[in-house]
């Protein structure tokens, strides 16, 4: 299965943007690149994912380099809400979809 | 709303008792997993179930027991084999080959 690799944390200012990095070098043509986030004793919560294209959704954007090894997450204005774990994951639908590989994320710090 | 419920949030369980997590999911999804978290740490797969009354084991499936007798329903039994069963249990549910959406979580200890 192809993995992803991420920053353990990153800092942000409220209010401002903020990007979050994931390389995925292995990944294949069928991989969607999944984006989730987690708050302490939650479950994980669904937040964007792509194929090729960039996407938006109310929550974020998902940057897709063109060669599909790294993509990039981007809160637009970050809020003290948006403090979490944020997990890039790739999900290949063709194969054993349960086995998502849940690395150990960025956690995402927001100062006021 | 729909969504998918866990119960119980926090559970205590004995050394050498089977204890069940329940989830039931009103998403009409066909495909239900389960995982565990252990601090700090990402999620791994116990066991997951793509179609009702059928289920497949995932990485960590020793020492855990599942059923599928209603597409709401999948719980998950924590039997005495599992040695080390503390730690934080997702459940979870997706449409055939889609985007999985995970439950609020249920703690079990060990006491």
């Amino acid at each position: 299965d192809a993995k992803t690799t991420q920053p353990n944390s990153m800092e942000s200012n409220e209010e401002e943007p903020v990007h979050l990095p994931c390389n995925h070098s292995t990944i294949s043509g069928t991989d969607y690149i999944h984006w989730y986030r987690q708050l302490p004793s939650q479950g994980p919560e669904y937040v964007i994912h792509g194929l090729t294209s960039n996407v938006n959704n109310r929550m974020a954007s998902l940057a897709i380099a063109e060669d599909r090894k790294s993509s990039t997450l981007i809160l637009h204005r970050a809020t003290l809400r948006d403090a979490a774990v944020y997990y890039c994951i790739l999900l290949n639908y063709g194969g054993s979809q349960g086995n998502l590989i849940f690395g150990k994320g960025t956690k995402l710090s927001v100062k006021p | 709303d729909g969504g998918i419920t866990q119960s119980p949030k926090y559970l205590f369980r004995k050394e050498g008792q089977n204890v069940t997590l329940s989830c039931e999911q009103n998403l009409n999804h066909d495909a239900m997993y389960w995982y565990r978290q252990d601090p700090g740490q990402g999620l791994r797969l116990i066991y997951y179930s793509q179609i009702v009354n059928d289920f497949q084991k995932g990485d960590i499936a020793e020492g855990y027991s599942v059923s599928r007798e209603k597409k709401e329903s999948f719980p998950l039994t924590v039997t005495s084999a599992q040695k080390n069963p503390t730690a934080f249990y997702l459940c979870a549910s997706s449409v055939y080959r889609g985007t999985i959406y995970f439950g609020e979580g249920s703690w079990l200890t060990v006491v």
